[in-house]
C-alpha cells in the first residue's frame, strides 16, 4: 500500500487566492482526518469524515475553509480566500474505524501564503 | 473535550542514556494512548500505543506505561541513538478523535 497520499507537497500562493489540498486515504480505511500543524498551536484537528460523511468540523477555523469527501478514495480541503495566517503544514490522516486503530498520516502539504 | 499536557518540551540526552517523556490527560473516558515520532520535515509516525486495559507495553528499546488512576502515561526510550532525535507527540482518545500533546523535541548528543 502506498499509504496516505497528499498533493501538492508544497504550495506557495498569494493572499486572496484559492488553495485546494488533496488527499487519498489508505484503501479500506473509513475514517479521514485533516490536521493543521503550526509551531504555535501544534497539531489541530480541522475536520473528521467517517464513511465519507463529515462528522466533526468544529475545528475548521472559519467559513474560508471547506472540506469535501466525494468518495472513499478522495478528499479535498479548500481555503478561499487564503490569508498569510493560513501558512502551515496540513496533514491528512486515515484510520480503520476509529482512532484506537491508529492514524496513518500523509506526508503533508506545506502551505505558504504571501 | 480532552486536554493532553506533555512534558518536557525539550529533552537533550547523551547517546546511550535513557529518555522519558510524560503526559497527562483530563478525560477519564479516554482509552487509547498512542505515541508518534516526527522527524524534521516528515510526517508523524506511530511508534507505539497502549490501551486502557494494559499497564505497560514494550517494543525493543521503547516502552510505554499507563496509570489510569492518575491519568498519566509515559514514553521510555532506552539506549538512545542519534536516530532517536525527533519530536515525539503523545495523544489520547476515547473514540474517533486523537487529542495531541504539544510535543517534546528530543536531541541525542553523540
Amino acid at each position: 500500500d502506498a499509504g496516505v497520499i497528499q498533493s501538492p507537497r508544497h504550495e506557495v500562493t498569494e493572499m486572496g487566492q484559492e488553495v485546494t489540498l488533496r488527499c487519498k486515504p489508505i484503501s479500506g480505511h473509513n475514517s479521514l482526518f485533516w490536521y493543521r500543524q503550526t509551531m504555535m498551536r501544534g497539531l489541530e484537528l480541522l475536520i473528521y469524515f467517517n464513511n465519507n460523511v463529515p462528522i466533526d468540523d468544529s475545528g475548521m477555523p472559519e467559513d474560508r475553509f471547506s472540506a469535501k469527501m466525494p468518495n472513499a478514495s478522495f478528499s479535498t480541503l479548500k481555503i478561499q480566500p487564503s490569508e498569510p495566517r493560513d501558512s502551515a503544514v496540513y496533514f491528512c490522516a486515515s484510520s480503520f474505524r476509529q482512532a484506537s486503530y491508529g492514524y496513518t498520516f500523509g506526508s503533508g502539504t506545506r502551505l505558504t501564503v504571501v | 473535550g480532552e486536554n493532553v499536557e506533555q512534558h518536557p518540551s525539550t529533552l537533550s540526552v547523551q547517546e546511550g542514556d535513557s529518555a522519558v517523556i510524560k503526559c497527562t490527560y483530563s478525560d477519564s473516558a479516554s482509552n487509547y494512548f498512542p505515541w508518534y515520532k516526527q522527524e524534521l520535515g516528515k510526517r508523524p509516525q506511530l511508534i507505539i500505543d497502549i490501551r486502557s486495559n494494559v499497564g505497560e507495553k514494550k517494543d525493543q528499546r521503547i516502552a510505554v506505561t499507563l496509570n489510569k488512576t492518575a491519568k498519566h502515561f509515559s514514553l521510555h526510550i532506552t539506549e538512545t541513538q542519534p536516530e532517536d532525535s525527533a519530536v515525539y507527540f503523545c495523544a489520547a482518545s476515547m473514540d474517533y478523535k486523537l487529542s495531541f500533546g504539544a510535543g517534546t523535541t528530543v536531541t541525542v548528543r553523540a
